[in-house]
């Protein structure tokens, strides 16, 4: 049973371009978080989202940044006009349903902002 | 407001020795407390978890203990290893809701 997949591991982007983060959860789970880590920091939760439902996304800038969760593919983290404050590791978690407080870990995206 | 504290933020144990790190969470409605340990580079990954219902667990070399009246709970690690050098972050879910609020973090070094 494969893990959570996140792609690309790592990414490099100029300042305002976008950036497109792609997360698989485990087979058979049907809820996504996106987390953010900053340097030598712990993570922050972004967004919570069900196939084809925002949940949660108390944790989202308000501007430049949306999720995603459609019926067929990945989830989708994207951030338009990035910025160097951008940099960061993204993790993405998923977990089944009826157990949805037990979050595994994908290996994160990587952003680095030049 | 949704806050996890965490120490000691740094922990270095003779290999063989035990070690503790607490956390402490201000949400009375929190109601699972999971364990991540995170090696440099890769991801968290789940080492232990507690439910508000229990007030202890444990997996071998690992327990974790909840005090829900005081609002902490901690990790013990018995034993140590060298490959137990890694970071570790406690989390609480918010409010009946599944968001993980995470403490800051531990660096364990275990010293052979």
């Amino acid at each position: 049973n494969a893990g959570v997949m996140q792609n690309p591991r790592h990414l490099v982007r100029r300042r305002g371009q976008e950036a497109r983060l792609r997360c698989s959860p485990m087979k058979g789970h049907s809820h996504v978080y996106w987390y953010r880590q900053l340097p030598e920091e712990g993570l922050k939760f972004m967004v919570y989202l069900q196939k084809e439902n925002i949940i949660d996304e108390s944790g989202m800038p308000k501007e430049r940044f949306s999720a995603e969760f459609p019926k067929e593919g990945p989830s989708i983290l994207r951030i338009q006009q990035v910025v160097r404050g951008d940099s960061a590791a993204y993790f993405c978690a998923s977990s089944p349903q009826g157990v949805e407080e037990t979050q595994y870990f994908g290996p994160g995206t990587r952003l680095l902002v030049l | 407001g949704e806050n996890v504290e965490q120490h000691p933020s740094t922990l270095s144990v003779q290999e063989g020795d035990s070690a503790v790190i607490k956390c402490t969470y201000s949400d009375s409605a929190s109601n699972y407390f999971p364990w991540y340990k995170q090696e440099l580079g890769k991801r968290p990954q789940l080492i232990i978890d507690i439910r508000s219902n229990v007030g202890e667990k444990k997996d071998q070399r690992i327990a974790v203990t909840l005090n829900k009246t005081a609002k902490h709970f901690s990790l013990h690690i018995t034993e140590t290893q060298p490959e137990d050098s890694a970071v570790y972050f406690c989390a609480a879910t918010f409010r009946g809701t599944y968001k993980y609020i995470f403490g800051t973090g531990t660096r364990l070094k275990v010293l052979a």
